[in-house]
């Protein structure tokens, strides 16, 4: 089934260091490919997506690439501040199936 | 971005009694809601999926009976938590879908969370 693996975390950064946070994917067909993000005791927001090959979603300095030859979706951001800190979550959705398939998540942490 | 909103947002009940908990699409209709559980420090676990006008789909391994969905307009899903327990503690969220052409798209509330005593 289709599945998405998400770096362990985590991931500890000093402000305005670059970001990188790492996605892959296995999926049947042609998925659209998504960036959420939680905050602490909030819900998830739609950080960015992409529906296609070579799309790139942008959002608030994160961006993310859909790249079809390596299933990957790779999230990053040039100057992380700490007020992104939070869990960032990979997710897919198959066309059709309509159920968002989550990685685990990774939390960011950034301090001053 | 679409408004998705959760009531309430923070609920504490005595063990046996039963919450319901009110999802709703502030700004565009959703056929599709979705309810999911997270435990701390982990992903989102789907728990149903809610249909407007017709019965929830819900997950291997999720009580029908326990957790009982109802969709009745295009802007409002309900779960109901019934005779909870101590183990039903946990966050709750809800999703909207929104389509738009052949695009969609799922819009998160900002979650419940449910303390079980």
């Amino acid at each position: 089934g289709d599945s998405v693996t998400q770096m362990e975390g985590p991931v500890t950064l000093s402000e305005e260091a670059f970001l990188t946070i790492n996605c892959t994917y296995t999926a049947t067909g042609y998925p659209s490919l998504f960036w959420y993000v939680q905050y602490p005791g909030e819900g998830l927001q739609l950080l960015l997506k992409a529906t296609k090959a070579d799309d790139k979603g942008s959002n608030k300095g994160f961006e993310a690439t859909y790249r079809k030859e390596t299933t990957s979706f790779h999230l990053e951001k040039g100057s992380v501040q700490v007020s992104d800190s939070a869990v960032y979550f990979c997710a897919l959705m198959n066309t059709g199936f309509q159920k968002l398939v989550f990685g685990t998540g990774t939390r960011l942490l950034v301090s001053p | 971005g679409a408004v998705v909103s959760q009531h309430p947002s923070r609920v504490i009940c005595k063990s046996g009694t039963s919450v319901k908990i009110e999802c709703r699409s502030l700004d565009f209709q959703a056929t599709t809601m979705f309810w999911y559980r997270q435990f701390p420090k982990q992903s989102l676990m789907l728990m149903a999926t809610s249909n407007e006008g017709s019965k929830a789909t819900y997950e291997q391994g999720v009580e029908k009976d326990k957790f009982l969905i109802n969709h009745a307009s295009l802007t409002l899903s309900t779960l109901t938590v019934t005779s909870a327990h101590p183990e039903d503690s946990s966050f709750y969220i809800c999703s909207a879908r929104e389509l738009r052409g052949t695009q969609e798209t799922q819009y998160f509330g900002p979650g419940t969370r449910l303390l079980v005593l």
